[in-house]
């Protein structure tokens, strides 16, 4: 399967920890997308990577939320003293790059995290 | 305001019905657009971009207009397999990102 995958697909965690997932993103593609989307809504953009370098963020993700790509192929996200309303569905998205013509992105089967 | 509007119904239709959606934004440097079907519990998957000149795929058609800032989507002969959630994204020409701006999403139930 050469599409986006995400680990883990559920996580149930207590109030307080700490959780991380990941992403692999399909392998050509160069941009890396995270969203989180609650129960009703669209997803909400979280943050961007270009290759390794995180050249966005949205004022949704606090100083709790931090995200990487450290050799520009899988990222991770990681939610430090995880809060009830952190639990969403977590989707990560890649696409190819260079332009507006190569924007369609492909989303990953997402993590489901509930905090208890 | 939202940045991206929807209904989010429900729209309960007949098999066989032609519906439509419609979609607004706020934001006129958008550059980009597009319609994403959702099935319960699982990721956004692409229906079709969406262009000045409107797009047809089938039973799908999408339009968009640029002058009142909406996009608009018509399924004709609707399928019971056609029942989703139907995602409407822009893309911010400010943005070099080419992020996603969705709207909230507006539910479509096809009944036998």
């Amino acid at each position: 399967d050469t599409g986006v995958s995400q680990n883990p697909r559920h996580k149930i965690t207590k109030r307080g920890q700490n959780v991380t997932f990941r992403c692999d993103p399909i392998s050509e593609h160069n941009r890396l997308y995270w969203y989180r989307q609650t129960l009703g809504q669209g997803p909400e953009f979280l943050t961007y990577f270009q290759n390794e370098a995180q050249l966005e963020k949205s004022r949704l993700l606090s100083d709790r939320f931090s995200a990487e790509r450290p050799k520009g192929s899988f990222s991770t996200l990681e939610i430090q003293r995880t809060e009830q309303g952190d639990s969403a569905m977590y989707l990560c998205a890649s696409s190819r790059g260079g332009g507006p013509d190569y924007n369609e992105q492909f989303f990953g089967p997402g993590t489901r995290l509930t905090v208890l | 305001r939202k940045e991206v509007e929807q209904d989010p119904g429900p729209f309960n239709v007949p098999e066989g019905a032609t519906v439509a959606f419609n979609c607004t934004y706020s934001n006129s440097a958008s550059q980009s657009f597009f319609w994403y079907r959702q099935d319960c519990r699982k990721e956004p998957k692409l229906l079709m971009s969406v262009y000045s000149s409107g797009n047809e795929d089938g039973r799908f058609t999408a339009q968009l207009n640029r002058a009142s800032q909406y996009i608009s989507l018509l399924i004709r002969d609707s399928k019971l397999s056609d029942s989703a959630t139907y995602l409407c994204v822009v893309t911010p020409r400010t943005s070099g990102t080419y992020k996603y701006i969705f709207g909230t999403g507006t539910r479509l139930k096809v009944l036998a």
